[in-house]
């Protein structure tokens, strides 16, 4: 199956700091997603990335799927941002997706 | 939309002792997936639908059984609970496939003495 490496594996942010968190992933794959996993547990969809760029407010993440790597930049973080980010390839067969280890962010006040 | 619902949201079994973990989802998605999460790692996931009467295995599909009756439940059982199944539980569904935007329960937090 597909290898996804994180990195950093932690993280800890003065509010409104810059951050890139990056993806590597070992195969091919037609599509890639980024999770928030917030300190109560709960998992939210950030991004569905294949490939290029796409933002939503102060985040935003590229895909370049031909050198298998996702970059997910945060900007002016806040406290809210703390938590797990996770990201997840899929395969090409589009029916499994395998997760990172994650990058554990923490964003002090 | 209720989107993904789990239940139990906590539960504690003694080894050996069988029990089914429930996920249902009214967004008439075809894909739904159940994961586990051990503590400061990533999700596993450990089997999957594609749609109603079709399932297959995932990464860690030992200790697991599934069905999908309907689409929107996807049960997750486990017949002899071992102390190695002690995880959060996650539940997922998507319009059509794994590539499509993934849509997650709560969680179930069990443990197994």
């Amino acid at each position: 199956g597909i290898q996804v490496e994180q990195s950093p594996p932690d993280l800890i942010l003065q509010e409104g700091a810059n951050s890139t968190l990056r993806c590597n992933f070992s195969d091919s794959v037609n599509n890639l997603q980024w999770f928030h996993q917030n300190p109560w547990g709960q998992l939210i969809n950030l991004f569905y990335i294949p490939s290029g760029t796409k933002q939503n407010g102060r985040l935003s993440a590229t895909t370049v799927a031909t050198e298998r790597y996702s970059l997910l930049y945060i900007s002016s973080s806040q406290t809210t941002d703390s938590g797990v980010y996770f990201c997840a390839p899929n395969n090409n067969a589009g029916n499994m997706l395998t997760f990172g280890g994650g990058t554990r962010l923490m964003v002090k006040p | 939309n209720a989107g993904v619902t789990q239940t139990p949201k906590f539960q504690v079994l003694k080894t050996g002792q069988s029990m089914t973990l429930q996920c249902a989802q009214d967004m008439n998605h075809e894909y739904m997936s159940w994961y586990r999460q051990d503590p400061g790692m990533g999700l596993r996931l450990i089997h999957y639908s594609v749609g109603a009467g079709i399932t297959d295995q995932g990464e860690v599909p030992n200790g697991y059984n599934v069905s999908r009756s309907t689409t929107e439940d996807f049960p997750l059982r486990l017949l002899s609970a071992a102390p190695s199944q002690t995880s959060v539980y996650f539940c997922a569904s998507s319009l059509s496939g794994a590539h499509n935007e993934q849509f997650f329960g709560p969680g179930t937090r069990l443990t197994v003495l």
